[in-house]
């Protein structure tokens, strides 16, 4: 098990440029969620996918943002003309739903990604 | 929406001291999770507790779901236990996490 990954880390751009995100969520794990975190703030909702299906959006993902699962696997998020206030940390993470794996007792445990640091100045 | 508030908002203990952090939260949920968040913004996972108590080395945690509280105990507190607490909830299996604003722990060695 190899965990949440995203990429990259760290992300730097200028106000009015696209940019892009990926995470590879944990192999079994059907379900693929979107935070974001400001300074001194808990994350906050933005988006969730099962499988490729999108089946919730937050009011805080404007028109700007796009995400996509296509194939119920990795995901990315999209910001396009980004602003300073986009400037955040975009978490991803993953759990399971549905029967516990070999049988064992279902767990719907969220579990995070070392997230990318996006600044835009 | 669920509202989630954690307290005290920042604490700061001597190595080796013993200490509670609080989640209260406004409506039944079906999932609690604590968090530890390090210097570099990584969540760790501490406990998934929608109620009862767990125990993993210094730490436990309990969930009183009929009364919509949780509480993290450290106890013998390390300088490694500075960082972040996040208690978050979920409303229906599966869905979206709603964050608490988090406690600063600083421990001094």
């Amino acid at each position: 098990d190899t965990g949440v990954s995203q990429d990259p880390r760290h992300k730097i751009t200028k106000r009015g440029q696209n940019v892009t995100f990926r995470c590879d969520p944990i192999s079994e794990h059907n379900r693929l969620y979107w935070y974001r975190q400001t300074l001194g703030q808990g994350p906050e909702f933005l988006t969730y996918f099962q499988n490729e299906a999108q089946l919730e959006k937050s009011r805080l993902l404007s028109d700007r943002f796009s995400a996509e699962r296509p194939k119920g696997s990795f995901s990315t998020l999209e910001i396009q003309r980004t602003e300073q206030g986009d400037s955040a940390m975009y978490l991803c993470a993953s759990s399971r739903i549905g029967p516990g794996l070999a049988g064992g007792i279902p767990s719907y445990e969220q579990y995070f990604g070392p997230g990318t640091r996006l600044t835009v100045t | 929406g669920i509202q989630v508030e954690q307290s005290p908002p920042d604490l700061i203990l001597q190595e080796g001291a013993n200490s509670t952090l609080r989640c209260n939260f406004s409506d039944s949920v079906n999932n609690l999770q604590w968090f530890h968040q390090n210097p570099w913004g990584q969540l760790i996972n501490l406990f998934y507790i929608p109620s009862g108590t767990k125990q993993n080395g210094r730490l436990s945690a309990t969930t009183v779901a009929t009364e919509r509280y949780s509480l993290l105990y450290i106890s013998s507190s390390q300088t490694t236990d500075s960082g972040v607490y996040f208690c978050a909830v979920e409303r229906a299996a599966g869905n979206k996490l709603t964050f608490g604003g988090g406690t600063r722990v600083l421990v001094k060695p």
